[in-house]
């Protein structure tokens, strides 16, 4: 069965630091793995997805995160926060053929100035 | 705005009751998946529909039924309601085929629900 585990619930930065959000995952099969932000009074937004191509994914607002099979990890990168980035970030996991996604529990960024 | 609308944004009612959720999807997506996200549970897959037929069940409860309708649109029926029922309510949808595996989901902006 697929899980993800995020590490942290609250993660704190300063403004132009860097940002790393964890997530791990496990899936049986060659896994996709995703990250949604959520902002506030909002719905989930993709901001990007692996989906078994290039091992470092690019997405919006400068984030972009890497697959690392040997350690089943999707960390999330940003190399500098600004305070629009302030918000709840999940990671998401579905497997090949599958109608499921999983997400993981959340972490809350925060922001400071 | 992610082309998802969902109706009603919040809704209060008492234990016990009965309630429905609307979903309409973007225009030309084919699957609804609809999500409970509540503080102690986190974000939970409760159901996927595609082209009006059920794909995969999540955490949904017997109480909970859903249904994609002809124009696509989906409506999330929660019964026999209880206090911990409240939650916000997510519809997503998405172009599929069929497979969620690579999909991107687009989320609505939630309802949500209080039981009191």
């Amino acid at each position: 069965a697929q899980s993800v585990t995020q590490l942290g619930s609250h993660v704190s930065v300063s403004e132009g630091a860097l940002v790393l959000l964890r997530c791990n995952y496990s899936s049986s099969v060659p896994p996709y793995l995703f990250w949604y932000v959520q902002y506030p009074n909002q719905g989930l937004q993709l901001l990007l997805k692996y989906t078994s191509a290039a091992t470092l994914v690019k997405g919006i607002n400068g984030f972009e995160a890497e697959f690392k099979k040997s350690e089943t990890s999707f960390h999330l990168t940003k190399p500098s926060a600004h305070m629009s980035d302030a918000a709840e970030y999940f990671c998401a996991v579905s497997e090949t053929g599958g109608f499921k996604t999983i997400f993981g529990a959340g972490t809350r960024l925060f922001v400071k100035a | 705005d992610s082309g998802v609308t969902q109706t009603p944004k919040h809704l209060i009612t008492a234990t016990g009751q009965r309630v429905t959720l609307r979903c309409s999807p973007r225009s030309g997506d084919l699957s609804v998946y609809w999500y409970q996200q509540s503080l102690d549970q986190g974000l939970q897959f409760l159901i996927h529909y595609y082209n009006g037929e059920e794909r995969a069940k999540g955490n949904i409860l017997e109480r909970f039924s859903a249904q994609q309708f002809p124009d696509l649109h989906s409506e999330l029926n929660l019964s026999s309601l209880e206090l911990g029922d409240s939650a916000l309510y997510f519809c997503a949808s998405s172009v599929s085929s069929g497979g969620a595996s690579t999909d991107t989901q687009y989320f609505g902006p939630g309802t949500r629900l209080t039981v009191l």
